[in-house]
């Protein structure tokens, strides 16, 4: 069975430094990984994925994640946190092998960490 | 990106009655769609997989006859909360992904508070 760990409930940075929003996971085959933002009492919003190719992706508003695959980690992080970052923050993971049938498989999703940026 | 429209984006019922929520894809074909339920501290809760043409696949522990899934084209799936009660009230969201190795894109969720 898949599972995806964000340790983190809330993480809280000043604005203007660096921030990681923290995710490891399990899945048998290989991840098919993402992150996902929350603003409240709104839907999810992809913000990145990895599938195969350089570790570090780069995705919208300016954050990135870095897939550590002898770690099993696929950190979010950003130089530089703005308050309009705070959020909720979801990571995910996908096996990507596909369903005898043809379809995929269900996305698993971490507990969500919520990011507090203070001005 | 691909776009998933959910609708309604908030919806009050009385206990008893059911409500239908709506997951559109509307610039591409999704024969999957999933709707999760999003709980108080959080997380996201699988409950279905949404398959067009054919019956809905769901996540143990989620009533079938409560949570009527309909897929009946390629971009739209329908969840029926049957007889509603207090306890559904939740945040419902459905997501569709373009093809296999697709990102999942997402509805903007559906706000149900059954009083």
């Amino acid at each position: 069975a898949q599972s995806v760990a964000q340790p983190e409930d809330q993480v809280n940075v000043a604005e203007g430094n660096p921030l990681t929003v923290k995710c490891t996971y399990s899945v048998s085959g290989n991840p098919y990984l993402f992150w996902y933002v929350q603003y409240p009492n709104r839907g999810l919003q992809f913000l990145l994925k990895y599938i195969t190719g350089d570790n570090l992706v780069k995705g919208s508003y300016g954050f990135e994640a870095e897939f550590n695959k002898s770690q099993t980690s696929f950190h979010l992080k950003k130089p530089s946190a703005l308050v309009s970052d705070s959020a909720l923050y979801f990571c995910a993971v996908r096996d990507l092998r596909p369903l005898n049938s043809g379809g995929y498989q269900k996305v698993t999703f971490g507990t969500g960490t919520k990011l507090q940026v203070i001005p | 990106g691909a776009v998933v429209s959910q609708h309604p984006s908030r919806v009050i019922c009385k206990s008893g009655t059911s409500v239908k929520i709506e997951c559109r894809s509307l610039d591409f074909q999704a024969t999957t769609m999933f709707w999760y339920r999003q709980f108080p501290k959080k997380s996201l809760m699988l409950m279905a997989t949404s398959n067009e043409g054919s019956k809905a696949t769901y996540e143990q522990g989620v009533e079938k006859d409560k949570f009527l899934i309909n897929h009946a084209s390629l971009t739209l799936s329908t969840l029926t909360v049957t007889s509603a009660h207090p306890e559904d009230s939740s945040f419902y969201i459905c997501s569709a992904s373009p093809t296999v190795h697709g990102g999942a894109f997402f509805g903007q969720g559906t706000r149900l508070t059954v009083v």
